[in-house]
């Protein structure tokens, strides 16, 4: 099993709601990776998790709170988000952070949300 | 910061041509680069890698040459076909702490038949 599964695949939400957006990997992977990305943009970095702790967070607003339950599974919670914040919400591990002979990503299908 | 970049956004070619794609990188400290293509409403998909120890690795179909002099990175296509039509990402990763890919800005592969 290869696969990075994000749920869902699509959202609308109004800028007062509160979402989560939902990633699981069944890999034994041990690095979760939240990326963002516009229409056509590269993605971008957010958020890192390496063993299921918050390793990199790129100046990311606090409107966006990401979790890691356990090595299987990330979560991204939504509050409060403005309509520039629409976008593709890309989830991907990676064998392990600093693992020198496997740094790939293995990337979801991404969340399309779009904040009204 | 963004530190991998395109020269081109789009290239179109014919059905069974050869097909590259060039990047160019601005961090010296990258030690690892990756290219990955993503087709419409679908996540990033790997491709090939390479480590900065190399200059060239060929996958199925595929090459990536890695010229650190001039900090230039390509992905070659042979024989391209109407599925390798998506935008191709090159992303590179800083040998220091604390840091995870970063994408360049993409190209876009349109093949006719």
């Amino acid at each position: 099993d290869t696969e990075v599964t994000q749920t869902p695949k699509h959202l609308v939400m109004g800028m007062t709601n509160k979402k989560s957006l939902k990633c699981e990997q069944h890999m034994g992977h041990r690095a979760m990776y939240w990326y963002k990305q516009k229409a056509k943009k590269p993605p971008e970095l957010m958020f890192v998790y390496s063993y299921e702790k918050l390793s990199i967070n790129e100046s990311v607003p606090s409107r966006f709170s990401p979790e890691c339950p356990n090595s299987s599974l990330l979560n991204l919670h939504l509050h409060a988000l403005q309509p520039e914040d629409s976008a593709l919400y890309l989830c991907a591990s990676s064998q392990g952070p600093g693992d020198t002979t496997n740094e790939k990503l293995f990337f979801g299908s991404g969340t399309q949300l779009s904040v009204l | 910061g963004e530190s991998v970049g395109l020269h081109l956004p789009t290239l179109s070619v014919q059905e069974g041509d050869n097909s590259i794609i060039n990047c160019a990188y601005s961090n010296s400290a990258s030690d690892y680069f990756i290219w990955y293509k993503q087709e419409s409403g679908k996540g990033p998909q790997f491709i090939i890698d390479i480590r900065s120890n190399m200059d060239k690795r060929q996958g199925q179909r595929v090459t990536v040459l890695l010229n650190k002099t001039v900090k230039h990175l390509s992905l070659q296509i042979a024989a391209t076909q109407p599925g390798d039509s998506a935008v191709y990402f090159c992303a590179d990763r800083p040998n220091q702490a604390g840091t995870a890919l970063i994408f360049g800005k993409g190209t876009t592969l349109s093949v006719s038949s």
